[in-house]
């Protein structure tokens, strides 16, 4: 089966400059995270959709950050202008809660994102 | 609120050596638990993870773990690792019915010949 895909696995930017990370979960799963993992704050949930609906964007850091989900297949992470601090890899999880089976999150391989 | 504690930041051990990673959770409720690997350039893959029952939990690759209610710590082992057992090693938690998992600051596991 597919796992979680995400696009670019590698973006270098210059500051300023507009990047657009993109992720197809799991096919049938109706929750999407996103996480941001860097060496100094480890993970980070910046955003969780549920039903293509945001339920929490309470980490996303700044309003240069934008998540969307326009369907079950397809969600996109935004940065608007980018800065260097906004170098790190960016997780795109996925999942299908069932009651009494526990949230059991699955993760893409990352977009390691430079911004120089 | 929840919270997890990885004790060791760094394990380094010998190939065939056991190794032990410690977590430690709080949480005045019942919780789900997982541990997660992320090997060097790739993403989180479930381990195993602790719903209800056996307090013993088997999972991936050689891995157990146990869960200690009285002592709130899922603790993961490995009787013989091998050098591709090199990675970060994350512990999580959650609530049930809750979509949020919770992660420890992670311990990366190096193993040497």
């Amino acid at each position: 089966d597919a796992g979680v895909i995400q696009s670019p696995r590698h973006e270098v930017t210059e500051m300023g400059q507009e990047v657009t990370l993109r992720c197809k979960p799991i096919s049938g799963h109706n929750s999407l995270f996103w996480y941001r993992q860097t060496m100094m704050r480890g993970l980070e949930l910046l955003i969780y959709f549920n039903n293509n609906v945001p339920i929490d964007d309470s980490g996303m850091p700044e309003d240069r950050f934008s998540a969307k989900m326009p369907n079950a297949s397809f969600s996109t992470l935004k940065i608007q202008p980018s800065e260097p601090r906004d170098s790190a890899v960016y997780f795109c999880a996925s999942s299908f809660p069932r009651r009494g089976h526990g949230n059991t999150i699955y993760f893409g391989e990352g977009s390691w994102l430079t911004v120089v | 609120a929840q919270s997890v504690t990885q004790l060791d930041s760094q394990v380094p051990v010998f190939e065939e050596a056991p190794v032990e990673l410690r977590c430690n959770y709080s949480s005045s409720v019942s919780v789900y638990l997982f541990w997660y690997v992320q090997y060097p350039n790739q993403g989180l893959q479930l381990l195993l993870k602790y719903l209800s029952g056996s307090t013993l939990v088997k999972g991936i690759n050689g891995f157990e773990a146990e869960f200690n209610k009285s002592q709130t710590s899922f603790h993961l082992r490995k009787p013989s690792v091998h050098i591709s057992d090199t990675a970060e090693y994350f512990c999580a938690v959650s609530f049930p019915n809750d979509y949020k998992l919770s992660f420890g600051a992670g311990t990366t596991v190096t193993v040497r010949a």
